[in-house]
């Protein structure tokens, strides 16, 4: 499957317990974005990476959310000391540097905090 | 701050029926639309449109952009019960680097 994976797929933590959640990009691409669909909302834009680099985060929460993409391994979105306004669905794209507009979007990482 | 809105917010249709969904949009600086297709998982990509009355086809599928009006629709021709999902638009803003802005989306249920 050479589409974007995401793991894991469902994800259940207890208040103040950290979530780390994986991306790998589809294959050949170096731009990779994170959004998150809270419960009857829309997907909105969270953090925008290449290897090694954050290049836009200006969709992260200021505290407790942080983002890597290093040079060897999937990105991961990590978020600290949960709380129940956390849980929401979290899903990673990714593009290719020729056309960083098409965003191919994996399955998400379905977040629940108890 | 760039805003999406999709019309309807909800569809119910029967199989073979034709679908028109709405995207109207409000960017400083429009770069591109693009529309997906989300059911239970991942939002799958259909189309990304740049330039005005330039049709996109896909299958029963096709979309156009008009630029004077901020807005695209996307059409589905003789709609099947696996057509049932979210369309989803979202556009780009040249002053806003790669992000997707979205709109809240479109359900649409195709009924045998």
């Amino acid at each position: 499957n050479a589409g974007v994976m995401q793991n894991p797929r469902h994800l259940v933590r207890r208040r103040g317990q950290e979530a780390r959640l994986r991306c790998s990009p589809m294959k050949g691409h170096s731009h990779v974005y994170w959004y998150r669909q809270l419960p009857e909302e829309g997907l909105k834009f969270m953090v925008y990476l290449q290897k090694e680099n954050i290049i836009d985060e200006s969709g992260m929460p200021k505290e407790r959310f942080s983002a890597e993409f290093p040079k060897e391994g999937p990105s991961i979105l990590r978020i600290q000391q949960v709380v129940r306004g956390d849980s929401a669905a979290y899903f990673c794209a990714s593009s290719n540097r020729d056309n960083t507009d098409t965003q191919y979007f994996g399955p998400g990482t379905r977040l629940t905090v108890l | 701050e760039d805003k999406v809105v999709q019309s309807p917010l909800s569809l119910v249709v029967h199989e073979g029926d034709t679908v028109t969904l709405n995207c109207s949009y409000e960017v400083t600086n429009f770069r591109s639309l693009l529309w997906y297709k989300q059911e239970k998982k991942a939002p799958t990509f259909l189309f990304m449109l740049t330039s005005s009355g330039i049709e996109k086809k896909s299958g029963r599928l096709s979309s156009i952009l008009d630029k004077k009006e901020l807005s695209s629709i996307l059409n589905i021709t003789a709609t099947q019960t696996g057509d049932s999902a979210i369309y989803l638009c979202a556009v780009v803003n040249y002053n806003a680097g790669n992000m997707l802005t979205f709109g809240g989306g479109t359900r649409l249920m195709v009924k045998p």
